[in-house]
């Protein structure tokens, strides 16, 4: 099957420092990229969609401030997690999809926010 | 190399039973997830198991075998609002999810 990756898989930065997460496709073209946020043992929470060259579409409740997404080429999507706080600290997931092909999850990067 | 296997596509009557098996093979173990998903959404949580054994929750249990690197998602008295995929994820000792592909289950009348 398809692969996507995201890196780092784990960080520990300190309360008011940006963070970012990469979010790749390896073997296909993602021509949409999605970002959850999930708490231990809980439903991963949509945060946003984002579309090839396209600005995110954020879900209810997400600052597009805080967490930016850009998605500039159809292999390679960025989260930033800016001026990240404590309670910022989760596990976040990407998936991807080519065109309205399934979609396939990454492995995960877990963030700890001192 | 770290594997999920799960089976494609299942189908089974309103009202039956069904069972979904997922293998894995991981580098370590903390525990083993299955969300579902409909087409358009978010997956949502149904199970987690670190330790062996069943798991029920109504209509839903889980089933884990470490020893095996086995585990199977059963529904009871399945509803046509159970058609779905359901995704067997595994967590590994760096606590990186694995995931399955992801069965598609369809419910016929």
């Amino acid at each position: 099957g398809a692969v996507v990756s995201q890196h780092p898989s784990r960080v520990i930065c300190k309360s008011g420092t940006s963070v970012k997460i990469e979010c790749r496709s390896l073997d296909f073209q993602a021509t949409t990229m999605f970002w959850y946020r999930q708490f231990p043992k809980k439903s991963l929470m949509l945060m946003a969609t984002s579309n090839e060259g396209s600005k995110a579409t954020y879900e209810q409740g997400v600052e597009k401030d805080k967490f930016l997404i850009n998605h500039a080429s159809l292999t390679l999507s960025t989260l930033t997690v800016t001026s990240a706080h404590p309670e910022d600290s989760s596990f976040y997931i990407c998936s991807a999809r080519e065109r309205d092909n399934e979609q396939f999850f990454g492995p995960g990067t877990r963030l700890t926010v001192l | 190399g770290q594997n999920i296997d799960q089976p494609t596509e299942m189908t089974a009557t309103e009202g039956a039973i069904v069972q979904i098996n997922c293998t894995y093979q991981t580098s370590g173990f903390n525990g083993l997830f299955w969300y579902q998903q409909h087409a358009g959404e978010a997956p949502t949580f149904l199970s987690y198991n670190v330790l062996d054994g069943l798991e029920e929750k109504g209509r839903f249990s889980s089933f884990l075998s470490r020893s095996k690197g086995y585990s199977y998602l059963l529904l009871k008295e399945l509803q046509m609002k159970d058609s779905a995929s359901y995704l067997c994820a595994v967590m590994d000792s760096n606590y990186q999810l694995i995931w399955g592909a992801g069965t598609k289950l369809i419910i016929k009348p």
